[in-house]
């Protein structure tokens, strides 16, 4: 079936470090690949998505290519910020279904 | 863009009791609704899919008789937990998707359910 993987957390950075967070997924034929963020106390809030292969999403400056060959849906930014400070999940979905998150990463950003 | 409200944001019952929360699309149509569950520090579970006037699909291991779906309407759907208890205390969270193609889902704020 259809899965996510993240890399473990908790994520602790200082400000304006770059950040990566690993994505790989099993799918069968060509989902959609989704990050969301969880600020504390608060819901989902789409972060960007790709839904084909070489699709490059980006946002508030995160992005994450969707790359076929690896499977993989990397999520990065160059300069994170204590703002950044949250829970991010990576999902995918096919269409009209259900959505199939990780396990999330929580990232702490110091000044 | 698409919003989805949740009411309540947080609520605390008794153990025995029953509770409802309220999954809304302000500004469009929601021809399906999602319902997750999310524990402490992990991720979303799935558990039940409803489309507008069809009786919900629940995931395995999700009991139909304790969580409660209704999606009545194309912009209300709600979650009951009857007869709660202090396991079932958890951050409750819905999805909508709209009428048209997109993957896309909105999220909405989450329930958080303290059973004590």
């Amino acid at each position: 079936g259809d899965s996510v993987t993240q890399m473990e957390g908790p994520v602790t950075l200082s400000e304006e470090a770059f950040l990566t967070i690993n994505c790989t997924y099993t799918a069968t034929g060509y989902p959609s690949l989704f990050w969301y963020v969880q600020y504390p106390g608060e819901g989902l809030q789409l972060l960007l998505k790709a839904t084909k292969a070489d699709d490059k999403g980006s946002n508030k400056g995160f992005e994450a290519t969707y790359r076929k060959e690896t499977t993989s849906f990397h999520l990065e930014k160059g300069s994170v910020q204590v703002s950044d400070s949250a829970v991010y999940f990576c999902a995918l979905a096919h269409t009209g279904n259900q959505f199939y998150f990780g396990t999330g990463t929580s990232l702490t950003v110091i000044p | 863009g698409a919003v989805v409200s949740q009411h309540p944001s947080w609520v605390i019952c008794k153990s025995g009791t029953s509770v409802k929360i309220e999954c809304r699309s302000l500004d469009f149509q929601a021809t399906t609704m999602f319902w997750y569950r999310q524990f402490p520090k992990q991720s979303l579970m799935l558990m039940a899919t409803s489309n507008e006037g069809s009786k919900a699909t629940y995931e395995q291991g999700v009991e139909k008789d304790k969580f409660l779906i209704n999606h009545a309407s194309l912009t209300l759907s709600t979650l009951t937990v009857t007869s709660a208890h202090p396991e079932d205390s958890s951050f409750y969270i819905c999805s909508a998707r709209g009428r048209d193609t997109s993957y896309e889902q909105y999220f909405g704020p989450g329930t958080r359910l303290t059973v004590t």
